[in-house]
């Protein structure tokens, strides 16, 4: 148990749905992100949140919302997505943006657009 | 823009064998970390081993070695008497020295390692 937990593990959607994604991490750290990883592609970042912040976002479609109501807790909010759109989707935190030590990681939600 | 490559998408070994996979990197940057990451089969993704780069020293953690070689842009992991739980994707990823955008983490595409019992 590395102390980053997601939700759902598994979750399939149609195109119309909204759901969210929920990641949750007990090591109290302050910087917490999104990655999205599709076979054969390197991972992917999406955002960054820090002390609460958004410090990056990659170019990510609207249809994905991240929030961050606090340091513990991070939310990815999925609406009308397109079938391209499934892949792994990974919570990552450490103990500050862009710090030289490592990501812990959670065991990811596996998305499945239909 | 910094990129990490890694030629092997699939690699395998032999229990109790040794195995090597490969990992370059194209920087302009002198300072920089850079790390080994494995992901079980439905499991979270757990850091191996990490290397800095103004380190001259190999970095080793147990049964884990890397072959860091800074001019020529390698990183290599080397997993010694391969045990049935290596069984993994293998990531290698780059990091900056600097903070911000360009402390975060790049990665490689991954190599499957399978170990044959």
């Amino acid at each position: 148990e590395t102390g980053v937990t997601q939700t759902p593990r598994h979750l399939v959607m149609g195109m119309t749905n909204k759901k969210s994604l929920k990641c949750e991490q007990h090591l109290g750290h302050n910087a917490m992100y999104w990655y999205k990883q599709s076979a054969k592609k390197p991972l992917e970042l999406m955002f960054v949140y820090n002390f609460k912040e958004q410090t990056e976002n990659n170019s990510v479609p609207s249809r994905f919302s991240p929030e961050c109501p606090n340091s513990s807790h991070l939310f990815l909010h999925l609406h009308t997505l397109q079938p391209e759109d499934s892949a792994l989707y990974l919570c990552a935190s450490s103990p500050k943006w862009g710090d030289a030590y490592e990501q812990y990681f959670g065991p990811g939600t596996r998305l499945t657009v239909t | 823009a910094q990129t990490v490559t890694q030629s092997q998408p699939e690699m395998s070994v032999q229990e109790a064998e040794t195995v090597t996979l490969s990992c370059t990197y194209d920087t302009s940057e002198s300072d920089y970390y850079l790390f080994w990451y494995k992901q079980p089969p439905s499991r979270q993704m757990i850091l191996v081993i990490r290397q800095e780069a103004y380190k001259q020293q190999n970095a080793t953690e147990n049964r884990f070695s890397v072959n860091f070689q800074k001019a020529a842009k390698s990183f290599s992991l080397k997993i010694s008497d391969s045990q049935l739980g290596d069984a993994a994707m293998y990531f290698c990823a780059y990091r900056s020295a600097n903070g911000g955008s360009q402390g975060n983490l790049i990665f490689g595409k991954g190599t499957k390692l399978s170990v044959k019992p």
